[in-house]
């Protein structure tokens, strides 16, 4: 049961867009499209950004938006803000009820 | 309001048992699959077990298997953790979470409502 691979850190201007990906195989990311990203600020649980790869919940900004190419999942926050600073996670269902997490990326904004 | 109010957790040496508990309120805890996730300090998220909604089947990580159960109580809306053999490798903040879906095995959805979280510190 190995981890999905982000990218440790990813950093851009306030207004600029950002791009983190999650990579899976055919097994996880691939396989279902039951992927999921999550923020998470220091101290504090994860939070539901989007769900099902490009669904965002009710209350979210449509800052935020998801995609799937393959193995490779995408969070994009267009029109970065300072309160976006923070921890991401994508999550996959990998089959036989069992889910992977990310290794996590730190956004940063200049 | 959905809420999930953790309890358990602290210190403990290699070996030992401890058990974690999760009381939900605000939704109809016995249509919901739930699970554990947890995150080492500094480290990621990892999906720890989960169990369907009648709770007659349980599903866990390789990394916990045999050392962990998760139980239900669908009458005090509780969920519970029963970790046994822990290690040090174990340490974390332990999240309670609802899974949208009775089965764990769910294409809808995302993990939506997590617990505060409680902190699992396995050293000598």
């Amino acid at each position: 049961q190995s981890g999905l691979t982000q990218p440790a850190s990813v950093s851009g201007s306030p207004g600029q867009p950002i791009t983190v990906s999650c990579n899976g195989t055919s097994t996880d990311v691939g396989g279902y499209n039951v992927v999921s990203w999550y923020q998470q600020h220091s101290g504090k649980a994860p939070k539901l950004l989007i769900y099902e790869v490009t669904k965002r919940p009710s209350g979210i900004s449509d800052r935020f938006s998801g995609s799937k190419s393959g193995s490779t999942a995408s969070l994009i926050i267009s029109g970065l803000q300072a309160e976006d600073e923070a921890d991401y996670y994508c999550c996959s269902y990998a089959g036989g009820s069992l889910y992977l997490f990310g290794s996590g990326t730190k956004v940063t904004v200049l | 309001e959905v809420q999930l109010l953790q309890s358990g957790g602290g210190v403990i040496q290699p070996g030992g048992s401890l058990r974690l508990s999760c009381e939900a309120f605000g939704f109809r805890f016995r249509d919901y699959a739930m699970s554990w996730v947890r995150q080492a300090p500094g480290r990621g998220l990892e999906w720890v077990a989960a169990l369907r909604a009648t709770g007659d089947l349980a599903y866990y990580a390789d990394s916990v298997k045999g050392r962990f159960t998760i139980s239900r109580d669908n009458f005090r809306n509780t969920l519970d953790l029963e970790m046994t053999g822990l290690r040090v490798d174990d340490t974390a903040v332990y999240y309670c979470v609802r899974v949208p879906c009775t089965s764990p095995s769910c294409y809808t959805g995302g993990f939506g409502f997590w617990g505060q979280g409680t902190l699992v510190s396995v050293s000598s």
